[in-house]
């Protein structure tokens, strides 16, 4: 089974702080995604990678930025926490080559500025 | 740039009985593919079920299926025999053939089974 895990299921990090959410797929996927999700907006794109040391803006990147040193790690990067951004966040893989294929959620990092 | 709409932000159903979601979606794009996943309450998110556009013939999933109408950009899922376990956030997504393969999202409808 893919496993795409998250280093935290909930953080709590004052206003300033820079923060690291951690995501780490098993599948050797090249494809990495970090969504964020809040009550009537559904999910929305941050970042997206599509191999190593490659990212693209999503569609809400402001405030954020991303890291993939490694093919299965994809980090996303808050370089100075505001209450704003205390959301759901989401990562996701998938296989590249397009086609039918599912992306795979990790379990979410719950994530509180104050 | 693609959009996704479900109108139902929540919708509640008797254990047994059958449900209709509904989502719609705008596009310019003649083939692309539409996603129905799962949230349960703390829990991962769970593909339901997928379609793809240039297929006339709806998806089904054991309980799950869709009625898909292209020509009104219309993707709704119709779960049958609700069971307790369903009880979840529902999101439609919608992706392009080409390109990046990310997903676009629905707000979301939260699906409440009564017993």
């Amino acid at each position: 089974d893919v496993k795409v895990t998250q280093s935290s299921r909930y953080l709590v990090k004052r206003t300033g702080e820079k923060v690291f959410l951690e995501c780490v797929q098993d599948m050797d996927h090249e494809n990495m995604f970090w969504y964020r999700q809040d009550p009537g907006l559904g999910l929305r794109l941050i970042y997206f990678s599509y191999d190593v040391k490659m990212k693209e803006k999503g569609d809400i990147p402001e405030g954020y930025s991303v890291s993939r040193e490694k093919k299965e790690r994809f980090s996303l990067i808050l370089e100075s926490a505001s209450t704003n951004q205390t959301s759901m966040y989401l990562c996701a893989s998938i296989i590249s080559g397009g086609g039918y294929n599912e992306q795979f959620f990790g379990p979410g990092t719950r994530l509180t500025v104050l | 740039a693609q959009t996704v709409t479900q109108s139902q932000p929540e919708m509640s159903v008797q254990e047994a009985e059958t449900v209709t979601l509904s989502c719609t979606y705008d596009t310019s794009e003649s083939d692309y593919y539409l996603f129905w996943y799962k949230q349960p309450p703390s829990r991962q998110m769970i593909l339901v079920i997928r379609q793809e556009a240039y297929k006339q013939q709806n998806a089904t999933e054991n309980r799950f299926s869709v009625n898909f109408q292209k020509a009104a950009k219309s993707f709704s899922l119709k779960i049958s025999d609700s069971q307790l376990g369903d009880a979840a956030m529902y999101f439609c997504a919608y992706r392009t053939i080409q390109g990046a393969q990310k997903l676009v999202f629905g707000q979301g409808t939260r699906l409440t089974i009564n017993p």
